[in-house]
């Protein structure tokens, strides 16, 4: 198993729906990260949270939230999707010796 | 805001020949990493540099962190067509957890 699995890899909604991006770790780092790709813009970060009770905004923040049900698990939600939110997602974790391990992403396309 | 940014943008070259990629910013980084991320994947980190002036190798890739901690440069002896991919350099600035990503440079060696 991968040591940060993300799902779904790839989706696509409509616009104005609700959709939650999931992402778990067995690394066992307390700290995790949500960061969105788009061509030309590099990776930009939305959330992070430094342990299950600690959630801070990002850059990017505006239009998604974030729930941190475990340290092993941090799922990223759009709460009415736009198209604009069309890109590519990663959830990442850290600790101070092993550096960032992200995961495989997942491709939102909103329509 | 600290920005980096990442020179060229894109690089072709054959296989064989040498290259170096760039990674400039106005502000101080308490450490810099480098990424190399593959089309479909999340980015994996190559090496994290942490004093100024500091050099790391990793076989045929260098990495130097400039003395000042602004600036970084990767070089690459005799690419071969498995070090294609998109590499992406990213900071963190003093007392900052946060990771600052540059935009990336999008390498393609040709056979």
């Amino acid at each position: 198993d991968a040591d940060v699995t993300q799902t779904p890899r790839n989706r696509i909604t409509k616009t104005g729906k609700r959709i939650m991006l999931e992402c778990s770790q067995t690394k066992g780092h307390d700290r995790m990260y949500w960061y969105r790709q788009d061509p030309g813009l590099g990776l930009r970060l939305i959330y992070y949270s430094f342990d299950v009770k600690d959630i801070n905004k990002g850059e990017i923040s505006d239009g998604y939230s974030v729930s941190r049900q475990a340290q092993a698990k941090f799922s990223l939600s759009l709460e009415s999707a736009i198209p604009n939110q069309t890109a590519l997602y990663f959830c990442a974790t850290s600790d101070l010796r092993e550096g960032y391990t992200f995961g495989s992403g997942t491709r939102l396309t909103v329509v | 805001t600290q920005l980096l940014e990442q020179s060229p943008q894109f690089l072709s070259i054959q296989e064989g020949e040498n290259l170096t990629v760039y990674c400039n910013s106005s502000s101080v980084f308490s450490s810099l990493q480098w990424y190399r991320q593959e089309p479909g994947e999340g980015p994996v980190l190559l090496v994290t540099v942490v004093t100024g002036g500091e050099v790391k190798k990793l076989k045929r890739l260098t990495f130097q962190f400039g003395d000042a901690r602004k600036d970084s440069s990767l070089h690459i002896t005799a690419a071969q067509p498995g070090d294609t991919g998109l590499y992406l350099c990213a900071g963190t600035g003093a007392g900052s957890y946060q990771l600052t990503f540059g935009k990336g440079t999008k390498l393609s060696v040709i056979p």
